[in-house]
C-alpha cells in the first residue's frame, strides 16, 4: 500500500538554526509529494509541492526536494524563526489513482528564540 | 473569498449520542474530504466524496456516515458515539480528479465522547 513515514519529533531549535525534517514514503505508483503545515489551532495549509522526480518545492525559506531513487521528500530551511514553530506533515497522492492525500504522523516543531 | 468552514468549533456529547459535525465549503470544488487527527496517528481518512449522491470509505470509516446532496456540504454523522471518537475532525476540499491543485483545509471541530 501506500504509506509516508515522518521522523519522530517533537523537534526542538534555536531561533536560525538549520532544520530538517526527514520524510521517505512507499507508494504503489508514482506519487506526487506535499508538506503541509499545521499551525496552533488552525487547519493545515500547503506548504510546498513536488510532482515528479528532482522537482524541489519551495516556499517561505523551506525546500524539499522529490528524490526517487531514496524515496525521500526531506524538508529543509537554512535559518528557522520562532514563528516557523508547528506541526509539519508529508504526504503523497497517487493523482491517476483515488486522488487521496496519505498523511505521515506529523513532527512538532518547537524553535526557541 | 472562497472558504470552507466546519461548524462546530468544540463539541462535547454523551456516549451513545448521534452527533453531526458540519462541513461548508464555497470554492465548488467537487472532492471532500473527512480527516480525524490523533497523537501519534497523524490524519486518518475517514470518507471521502467525489461529488453530489458520490460517497466513499475511508481507512477508519465504522461508525461514521455521510451524505452528499448538494455541492457545498458533506456533514459527517456519529451514529453512537463512542470514546474512542474522541478527536479533532478535519474537512478539506479539492479540484475534480485530473487537476489537482492541493486540498483546502477546514479549521477543524475538537469532539470530546465522555
Amino acid at each position: 500500500g501506500n504509506s509516508v513515514t515522518q521522523m519522530e519529533g517533537p523537534v526542538t531549535l534555536s531561533e536560525e538554526a538549520f532544520l530538517t525534517i526527514n520524510c521517505t514514503y512507499t507508494a504503489t505508483g508514482y506519487p506526487s509529494l506535499f508538506w503541509y503545515v499545521q499551525y496552533p489551532g488552525e487547519g493545515l495549509q500547503l506548504l510546498l509541492k513536488a510532482t515528479k522526480a528532482d522537482d524541489k518545492g519551495s516556499n517561505k525559506g523551506f525546500e524539499a526536494t522529490y528524490r526517487k531513487e531514496t524515496t525521500s521528500f526531506h524538508l529543509e530551511k537554512g535559518s528557522v524563526q520562532v514563528s516557523d514553530s508547528a506541526v509539519y506533515f508529508c504526504a503523497l497522492i497517487l493523482i491517476q489513482g483515488a486522488q487521496k492525500l496519505v498523511f505521515g504522523q506529523g513532527t512538532r516543531l518547537t524553535i526557541n528564540p | 473569498d472562497a472558504e470552507i468552514t466546519q461548524s462546530p468549533r468544540h463539541k462535547i456529547t454523551e456516549t451513545g449520542r448521534q452527533v453531526t459535525l458540519a462541513c461548508h465549503q464555497t470554492w465548488n470544488h467537487n472532492n471532500m474530504f473527512w480527516y480525524r487527527q490523533d497523537l501519534g496517528h497523524g490524519l486518518r481518512l475517514i470518507h471521502y466524496s467525489y461529488g453530489v449522491h458520490d460517497t466513499n470509505k475511508g481507512e477508519v470509516s465504522d461508525g461514521y456516515s455521510v451524505s452528499r446532496s448538494n455541492t457545498e456540504d458533506l456533514p459527517l454523522t456519529l451514529e453512537s458515539a463512542a470514546s474512542s471518537q474522541t478527536s479533532v475532525y478535519f474537512c478539506a476540499s479539492s479540484e475534480s480528479k485530473g487537476t489537482w491543485q492541493g486540498y483546502t483545509f477546514g479549521s477543524g471541530t475538537r469532539l470530546t465522547v465522555v
